[in-house]
């Protein structure tokens, strides 16, 4: 079985601060991570992935994520927090093999204030 | 390229009644998964269909059904609808099965149920 812990339902960062978002994650196997955003009354959209090779994973928007295979960590990290950044964020995995289907975190608040 | 494409985006149905959500995936996109979102539930996968065949069944009741075409559009099909079945409806494509492929979502469709 598979399943990903974000463990804050909510993040408040104050804009031109770091942010963090956290994700812990389990799975019999080696996992593949993914991050996504979702805007009010939007869909998801795809952030970043880990598949494999350098731990530190670069996407969309100045984000990145450190894949942490001993702490089973993926956290989602920016060095400058814009406001337009305030948003739900969804960290996810799936087994590397067996076609299993992406499983979500609960999803973490980030807002960012001015 | 086009995203994926929902329709409905919005629907108000009474209970007991039954509703079909179609989505048309990226073009070239022959996986097509769907997902349902509440809030206290955060996303819970539905189901999964390549090519035309019901590939991953999430744990949702029979009343619960999809199809997929030969030009991987899908539908999906709630049947005696309940007020817990109110959610967004989310469908997603992929190229294919491969498990390090990234899904991209649809904007969704919001089902109310009263």
């Amino acid at each position: 079985a598979q399943s990903v812990a974000q463990p804050e339902d909510q993040v408040n960062v104050a804009e031109g601060n770091p942010l963090t978002v956290k994700c812990t994650y389990s799975v019999s196997g080696n996992p593949y991570l993914f991050w996504y955003v979702q805007y009010p009354n939007r869909g998801l959209q795809f952030l970043l992935k880990y598949i494999t090779g350098d731990n530190l994973v670069k996407g969309s928007y100045g984000f990145e994520a450190e894949f942490n295979k001993s702490q089973t960590s993926f956290h989602l990290k920016k060095p400058s927090a814009l406001v337009s950044d305030s948003a739900l964020y969804f960290c996810a995995v799936r087994v590397n093999s067996g076609n299993t289907p992406l499983v979500f975190g609960k999803g973490t608040r980030l807002s960012v204030i001015a | 390229k086009a995203g994926v494409t929902q329709t409905p985006r919005y629907l108000i149905k009474t209970r007991g009644q039954q509703v079909t959500l179609s989505c048309s995936p990226i073009s070239g996109h022959r996986s097509v998964s769907w997902y349902q979102q509440t809030p206290g539930q955060g996303l819970q996968f539905l189901f999964e269909y390549f090519s035309e065949t019901q590939r991953n069944k999430g744990n949702f009741p029979g009343r619960f059904s999809g199809r997929q075409f030969s030009n991987s559009r899908s539908e999906m099909n709630v049947s005696t609808l309940e007020l817990g079945d109110s959610a967004l409806y989310l469908c997603a494509s992929a190229p294919d099965r491969i498990s390090g492929n990234t899904i991209y979502f649809g904007e969704g469709s919001w089902l109310t149920v009263v």
